[in-house]
């Protein structure tokens, strides 16, 4: 009921190329979705989030997309870069007690010149 | 702005030592704090949490522990080091409500 399914667990995108990760959640009472970039050796960024009354949000060439009847988000980053090589992790929060983050496991992302 | 500090960036302990990691807030008051594992390749594994001065919620049994003894303070400790207890440990603030900001972290190796 908590979990946040991440898939691909690891994608290799041409620069220049769209990469897209996407996620699954089963809890219902969840309603808000971040995504966070991570570089080796340093902590998560948070990168862009979105709540469910919307079903796009854009910021820059990095895009989440939400389907709320479908259970589903994704992160899409157009024109990716090889600075853009990193692992993300989708991750989405109830709101109750803390606003504790359920995370998914996390997708390497490779950008290839 | 607000700015988490995490100290020591890396360290190396032989097993059976005492541990204990700092993370500190600048910027702001009565944050939610957290404290995170990360194994090396692997997602990340909430351990403790604390909503406020010597509050602390357990995610998961360990053989650590946490405290928060001032606002923007947030301690791990240990009092034996076990070679599973090596990792990247995060700790991570909210202002009460959603966005979660993560420290640097600190590289922990159990020799």
């Amino acid at each position: 009921q908590q979990q946040v399914k991440q898939s691909p667990q690891s994608l290799i995108v041409q620069k220049g190329g769209i990469s897209i990760i996407n996620c699954a959640y089963e809890n219902t009472a969840f309603d808000y979705f971040p995504w966070y970039q991570q570089f080796p050796g340093k902590g998560p960024a948070l990168l862009i989030a979105i709540r469910p009354d919307v079903s796009e949000k854009k910021e820059g060439r990095f895009t989440i997309s939400f389907n709320k009847s479908a259970k589903q988000f994704s992160l899409h980053i157009m024109d990716s870069q090889p600075g853009d090589s990193a692992t993300y992790f989708c991750a989405a929060s109830s709101g109750a007690g803390s606003y504790q983050l359920t995370f998914g496991k996390g997708t390497k992302l490779s950008v290839i010149p | 702005s607000q700015t988490i500090h995490q100290w020591p960036a890396t360290l190396v302990q032989p097993v059976g030592s005492p541990l204990s990691l700092e993370c500190t807030v600048e910027g702001t008051s009565n944050p939610n704090l957290y404290w995170y594992r990360q194994a090396a390749g692997r997602g990340l594994q909430l351990l403790f949490y604390s909503v406020g001065i010597g509050q602390i919620s357990s995610e998961v049994p360990q053989n650590l522990s946490a405290s928060r003894p001032q606002d923007r303070q947030f301690i791990l400790s240990s009092k034996k080091l076990l070679l599973s207890d090596s990792g990247f440990y995060l700790c991570a603030w909210n202002p009460g409500f959603y966005e979660q900001y993560f420290g640097p972290g600190t590289r922990l190796t159990v020799t």
